[in-house]
């Protein structure tokens, strides 16, 4: 499965919304409990990621509720509501849809405008 | 604290070996499906090999199948990483990263080692 993003880099300014595309090559639907197998990671610079979201909209615990995951199937979407400082960073969509191999999508560097 | 901590990076001559080791803590390691995943300098995430919680399933991306091993001791609470024949292009950060859930492969990685840098250099 091939994961796609868009942008590649985004600039927004503080406390502006920022949004973040992922589209895989196929469904990443779990038809069996209709859970999309897909997450998002945040990597801060000199930092491993970090995971923000898992089946596509659920977040992990203490990421702040400024995060949000949304879509089904194919198109996903990453949208922070109100930039700030910290959200710096380059932004991954990962499916783990099957068995390996698993795939991320390019990444998206997201910066301060 | 849930813990991966990679060692074993360094400076390798192309053609050359290196054995990768990630040792975790604060969880049943043995439960646990772990992969490595690799970070060129300046480039995206690349999922590298995986591997089951007993070690008995293995998986592979194509750019290092056929010249690496994915391995765990699971009374020692540790993964390894065997490459051979090392390439230019295998320079990169390696982490390890371990599934959230355990009893299938549909999980997301919710723990990573702050990896181990490997440089392919003559």
């Amino acid at each position: 499965i091939v994961m796609t993003q868009s942008p590649d880099s985004l600039a927004v300014s503080l406390g502006e919304r920022a949004t973040i595309n992922c589209k895989s090559s196929q469904s990443v639907l779990y038809s069996s409990n209709n859970k999309n197998n897909l997450a998002w990671y945040q990597q801060r610079p000199g930092q491993p990621p970090k995971l923000l979201i898992y089946w596509a909209s659920t977040r992990e615990s203490g990421v702040p509720d400024r995060f949000s995951g949304n879509g089904s199937g194919t198109d996903f979407t990453l949208t922070i509501s109100s930039l700030q400082a910290e959200d710096v960073a380059v932004y991954y969509c990962q499916q783990y849809h099957s068995s390996p191999p698993y795939s991320f999508g390019q990444g998206t560097k997201l910066e301060i405008k | 604290e849930v813990q991966l901590v990679e060692s074993g990076g360094g400076l390798v001559q192309p053609g050359g070996s290196l054995r990768l080791s990630c040792a975790g803590s604060g969880f049943t390691f043995g439960s646990f499906a772990i992969s490595w995943v690799r970070q060129a300098p300046g480039k995206g995430l690349e999922w590298v090999s995986g591997i089951s919680s007993s070690g008995g399933n293995t998986y592979y991306a194509d750019s290092v199948k056929g010249r690496s091993t994915i391995s765990r001791d699971n009374s020692k609470n540790t993964l390894f990483l065997q490459i051979n024949s090392l390439r230019a292009e295998d320079t990169a950060i390696y982490y390890c990263a371990k599934l959230k859930g355990t009893y299938s492969w549909n999980w997301y990685f919710d723990v990573w080692g702050r990896g181990t840098l490997v440089t392919v250099s003559s």
